[in-house]
């Protein structure tokens, strides 16, 4: 069946510092992957997507790259700041599904 | 426009209690759904709805009961309440399209815990 696998957590970062959090998925046919944060105390919102394999979906210097041949949607930033503490989720849904499928989440936290 | 507005936002319950979490959303999506936050288990699907009148079963229905009346609200009914019921509840919108669900609209959430 369909499902996301990301890297454990947590992960503890300096400011400044680069960030890889991996994201794998298993899907049938060209999903549309997506990656959501949580910050504390809040629902989850987009941070950004791809729905076509080898988009790179980019936002507030956040990027990820749709990789179909390795199935991955790994997120990265060059140098993190304290506001980036979060948890990161990875997800996908199928052109032809009625649902998302999220991974467990990773939890960043970026210290001065 | 407010988006996807979930009450309460917070609530304890005794065991065998019932209650209904409301979920309304302002943004004419079709697509609704609930979900249950874990920790360690990210999110998991309780209920989902494409539309007014359609409802079905996600990946951990059991002990909740949803309805779609109109196109905006989409309550999560628990029917006789458990301590394994805790958690955090989150309800989300999305539309349709031709190549699937497109982005996920989430809720601030209600969170729940059964004593």
């Amino acid at each position: 069946g369909d499902s996301v696998t990301q890297m454990e957590g947590p992960v503890t970062l300096s400011e400044e510092a680069f960030l890889t959090i991996n994201c794998t998925y298993t899907a049938t046919g060209y999903p549309s992957l997506f990656w959501y944060v949580q910050y504390p105390g809040e629902g989850l919102q987009l941070l950004l997507k791809a729905t076509k394999a080898d988009d790179k979906g980019s936002n507030k210097g956040f990027e990820a790259t749709y990789r179909k041949e390795t199935t991955s949607f790994h997120l990265e930033k060059g140098s993190v700041q304290v506001s980036d503490s979060a948890v990161y989720f990875c997800a996908l849904s199928r052109p032809t599904g009625n649902q998302f499928y999220f991974g467990t989440g990773t939890s960043l936290t970026v210290i001065p | 426009n407010a988006g996807v507005t979930q009450t309460p936002k917070f609530q304890v319950l005794k065991t065998g209690q019932s209650m209904t979490l409301q979920c309304a959303q302002d943004m004419n999506h079709e697509y609704m759904s609930w979900y249950r936050q874990d920790p360690g288990m990210g999110l998991r699907l309780i209920h989902y709805s494409v539309g007014a009148g359609i409802t079905d079963q996600g990946e951990v229905p059991n002990g909740y009961n949803v309805s779609r009346s109109t196109t905006e609200d989409f309550p999560l009914r628990l029917l006789s309440a458990a301590p394994s019921q805790t958690s955090v509840y989150f309800c989300a919108c999305s539309s349709v399209r031709t190549g699937g669900l497109t982005e996920a609209f989430f809720g601030q959430g209600t969170r729940l815990t059964v004593v």
